[in-house]
């Protein structure tokens, strides 16, 4: 694709209630990130893929928070029974990753803003 | 543990005058810098990265910066400003794969 999108672009929900966010990578990209940018935290790493593992999962603030990645590519985040909290805009990111090089640019996406009321 | 700080949380300057967005970064090896930028409701899009090739790194837009090291400093400039550069900067250093953001800077360009 042109570039990494992600779905829905805004979500509102109640406190308590699961959701599901989307990213769709770069095609061919190998690597993926979740970030989540709020207020009080700024922007903060979630999780990192290569492929469809996570090497990294350091990022998750609760077991509330898990990720997964299928076919290399898509990959949702799913916060359960989501806190005021919570409310942030999440994040996606993707890279090359060709040989492991730590200086890949990560090209972002548009985000998801969370709002949990 | 890898950082970066950015002082100054909002920077307004006139059109036309020079741009300085300040980042200092703390790092027990040869770090790997970044500046992104990010327009409202928009994600973030990279302006410049450091990767020890040269300590002045050339980027989009017409913004620079410079890798010091003995000040630990990856400051960004564009010499003369432009109204479409109004948006939020934030300076970044790469940590076993993950970025590490600063807390950003408001860039604010009066007519």
């Amino acid at each position: 694709g042109a570039g990494v999108s992600q779905s829905p672009s805004n979500k509102v929900t109640e406190k308590g209630k699961d959701v599901e966010l989307r990213c769709d990578p770069i095609s061919g990209h190998t690597a993926l990130y979740w970030y989540r940018q709020s207020l009080g935290q700024g922007l903060e790493f979630l999780i990192y893929f290569q492929g469809n593992s996570a090497p990294d999962k350091s990022g998750l603030p609760s077991d509330r928070f898990s990720a997964e990645r299928t076919g290399g590519s898509v990959s949702t985040l799913t916060i359960q029974r989501t806190q005021q909290e919570d409310s942030a805009v999440y994040l996606c990111a993707s890279t090359l990753r060709e040989g492991g090089a730590h200086t890949d640019t990560q090209y972002f996406g548009p985000g998801t803003r969370l709002t949990v009321l | 543990a890898q950082s970066v700080t950015q002082l100054g949380s909002h920077v307004s300057v006139s059109e036309g005058a020079l741009v300085l967005l300040r980042c200092n970064y703390s790092s027990s090896v040869p770090p790997y810098l970044f500046w992104y930028v990010q327009y409202p409701n928009q994600g973030l899009q990279l302006l410049l990265k450091y990767t020890s090739a040269a300590t002045l790194v050339k980027g989009i837009n017409g913004f620079e910066a410079e890798f010091k090291k003995s000040e630990t400093s990856f400051h960004l400039t564009k010499p003369s400003a432009h109204m479409s550069d109004a948006a939020e900067y934030f300076c970044a250093v790469m940590s076993s794969y993950k970025l590490i953001f600063g807390s950003g800077t408001r860039l604010l360009v009066r007519p």
